[in-house]
């Protein structure tokens, strides 16, 4: 029973480009949620997403949008890409409000 | 608003001693808790979690937290802690569309 899986697990960009990461759920989950992870800090609630329609966002600007499809898979798209978006990118899936699974991660590098 | 606090930012203990790290919340409601470990280069893995009743939860690898509301804490604990304990753990309050992540304790484990 495979967990969640991400890809890439690591990506190098420049800064104004932009960036799309994926995520497959852990098998039975519906619920695809992101988030992001500076160096030394916790991870920060991008959005989530359910039945292909973004459920709820943190506090991230317009250049964070995100994409649910019907295999419950997600992308996180990341447009005009800053220094600042360099992190760990995770993705979490659940079902029904049970805990939630994390994958590895995306380490997005942007110079 | 929600939010959590880890006061510790690293931690050093001996292998064998007992553990504690500290978590302190700000929720509106009776809070979902949870705690998570996560290694160097990989995702978040759910150590345990507290949605209500007993106030002592046990949790995977011989961790557990107790739910103290008096003093909104939900410290963890380990009697003896082992090499392999080495990581960072997370703190998190909050509902699946929306967690909240302290940022973090590092464990430090001296032989």
């Amino acid at each position: 029973d495979a967990g969640v899986t991400q890809s890439p697990t690591h990506l190098i960009k420049t800064r104004g480009q932009q960036v799309t990461l994926r995520c497959s759920p852990k098998s039975g989950h519906d619920t695809v949620s992101w988030y992001q992870q500076a160096l030394g800090q916790g991870p920060q609630f991008i959005f989530q997403y359910y039945e292909e329609e973004e459920r709820q966002r943190g506090n991230f600007p317009d250049r964070f949008s995100g994409h649910q499809f019907p295999n419950y898979s997600s992308e996180l798209n990341v447009n005009a890409l800053l220094l600042g978006d360099s992190a760990l990118y995770l993705c979490a899936s659940s079902f029904n409000n049970s805990p939630l699974h994390f994958g590895n991660g995306t380490r997005l590098t942007v110079t | 608003a929600q939010s959590v606090t880890q006061p510790d930012i690293h931690i050093t203990v001996s292998e064998g001693a007992s553990l504690e790290l500290r978590c302190n919340y700000s929720y509106g409601a009776t809070p979902y808790l949870f705690w998570y470990v996560q290694s160097p280069g990989q995702g978040l893995q759910l150590l345990l979690k507290y949605f209500s009743g007993d106030t002592l939860v046990q949790g995977i690898k011989g961790f557990e937290a107790e739910f103290k509301r008096s003093q909104s804490s939900f410290n963890l604990r380990k009697p003896s802690v082992h090499w392999s304990d080495a990581a960072e753990y997370f703190c998190a309050v909050g509902a699946n569309n929306d967690m909240r992540f302290g940022a973090g304790t590092r464990l430090t484990v001296k032989p």
